[in-house]
């Protein structure tokens, strides 16, 4: 079946880029998702890129995607205070099941 | 902007009880998803409901889980004896027609702790 991993901790100074990876193993995912979760909020989603992109940027955040090796990678430029949370990967295929499967998160710890 | 309610926010239950968690999607949403997240685990899917009936459910939607829309607005999942490894953050979330990629709209969660 479909998994997704990522690590789990990533730790950065204020002003720095963060990178938060992720991989898959579906290799029919039509779309791949990045969603924050602050503490006791929901999911929110950041962004998503559509599977014939290999890039997005949407003001600080970058997201790559390379289909052959099945990795994604959310960077966030310029990490601010207000970034730490919990960051999720999630998939979805258009074929099977049409529902999300999402990572384990990463929690994103930016240092004053 | 128009945002998913869950209810309760936490709910402790003394385990074999019966336990409603509820929900109360983006109005014009047609989509609607229970997932869970054990702690420390990955956020997992439960069932997905359209058009009045499931559409889809995992392994984990067993005969204990039950989800229903009895009013139109709300959406609620209910878990008829729950076990101590039912305790985990249980998250509604809906989605439009015609919502762009796809994408879900999550709710902040109901915290079900089984004693």
């Amino acid at each position: 079946g479909e998994d997704v991993e990522q690590s789990l901790f990533l730790s950065v100074r204020e002003g720095d880029s963060s990178v938060i990876n992720c991989t898959y193993t579906d290799s029919s995912s039509t779309y791949l998702y990045w969603y924050k979760q602050e503490p006791g909020a929901g999911l929110q989603l950041l962004t998503y890129i559509f599977s014939n992109m290999d890039m997005k940027q949407d003001q600080r955040l970058t997201v790559l995607l390379n289909k052959k090796d099945k990795h994604l990678s959310l960077r966030i430029a310029d990490t601010q205070t207000g970034d730490s949370a919990i960051y999720f990967c999630a998939e979805r295929t258009d074929t099977g099941r049409r529902a999300l499967t999402f990572g384990s998160g990463t929690r994103l710890q930016v240092q004053p | 902007e128009p945002e998913v309610t869950q209810t309760p926010s936490h709910q402790v239950t003394q385990m074999g009880q019966e336990v409603i968690l509820r929900c109360v999607p983006i109005s014009n949403h047609l989509y609607f998803y229970w997932y869970r997240q054990i702690l420390g685990q990955k956020v997992e899917f439960l069932v997905s409901f359209y058009n009045n009936e499931i559409s889809e459910k995992s392994e984990i939607f067993d005969d204990q889980f039950s989800v229903e829309r009895p009013d139109g607005s709300n959406f609620t999942l209910k878990i008829r004896s729950t076990k101590l490894e039912d305790s985990a953050m249980y998250f509604c979330a809906s989605r439009g027609r015609h919502s762009g990629a796809n994408v879900l709209t999550f709710g902040a969660g109901s915290r079900l702790t089984v004693l």
